[in-house]
């Protein structure tokens, strides 16, 4: 079975530093790794999608690697601003399971003024 | 374009009681899933529909059941309300294999 850690549970940065969040999965035959973001009582906004034979994925300031054979996926967020305050989820899919996402819990993370 | 859309986006109900969301996939997109998200806690799958069938099932009892009509979009019941149903419960759209996005989410209160 699929579990999918994150770690830390929590992260406070000053705004400007960058911020580094790391996503571990024991099941090394992922689909592929999505990265989402989530607001207080929000739903989910997708950042990035890794597929399973890439190894890294970019958008703006947000850069997410993924290493099978480790099982882990590291998502960098460059020169941090206060609007980055969220909790940020990523979730595995298996193949052959297209759509079952296992999420780990999340990393929430604030950026101080 | 719109996204995904889901209602309502609060309820609250009584032990017992039988509660239905609903949902809306984003255009183009023919795959809903539905997931619980517990306070505190990442989402968990429930299930899955693909033209009109459910294709895949979470860990979660037959007190859950959902439907998809033939212009996508989707229904997730809950009969039997207990305390521990009281979560946020998301919809996602996909195509058939693709990237998920998910709607804002109904937040249900079982008293």
């Amino acid at each position: 079975k699929q579990e999918v850690t994150q770690i830390p549970a929590a992260l406070s940065v000053p705004e400007g530093e960058n911020l580094v969040l790391n996503c571990s999965f024991t099941d090394s035959a992922i689909y592929n790794l999505q990265w989402f973001r989530q607001d207080p009582g929000k739903g989910l906004t997708s950042l990035l999608l890794i597929q399973s034979s890439q190894r890294e994925q970019t958008s703006g300031r947000l850069n997410a690697s993924l290493d099978k054979s480790s099982g882990r996926s590291t998502l960098y967020i460059a020169a941090s601003q206060p609007g980055d305050s969220a909790t940020y989820l990523c979730a595995a899919a298996r193949r052959g399971s297209w759509g079952k996402l296992q999420f780990g819990a999340g990393t929430q993370v604030v950026v101080t003024p | 374009d719109a996204g995904v859309t889901q209602s309502p986006t609060h309820l609250i109900k009584t032990r017992g009681q039988q509660v239905t969301l609903r949902c809306s996939p984003k255009s183009g997109h023919d795959t809903v899933s539905w997931y619980q998200q517990a306070l505190g806690q990442g989402p968990q799958f429930i299930f899955q529909y693909y033209e009109e069938e459910e294709r895949q099932r979470g860990n979660f009892p037959d007190r859950f059941s959902g439907h998809q009509f033939p212009n996508y979009s989707s229904e997730l019941n809950v009969n039997a309300l207990l305390l521990g149903d009281s979560a946020l419960y998301l919809c996602a759209s996909s195509l058939e294999v693709g990237e998920l996005f998910f709607g804002e989410g109904s937040r249900l209160t079982v008293l």
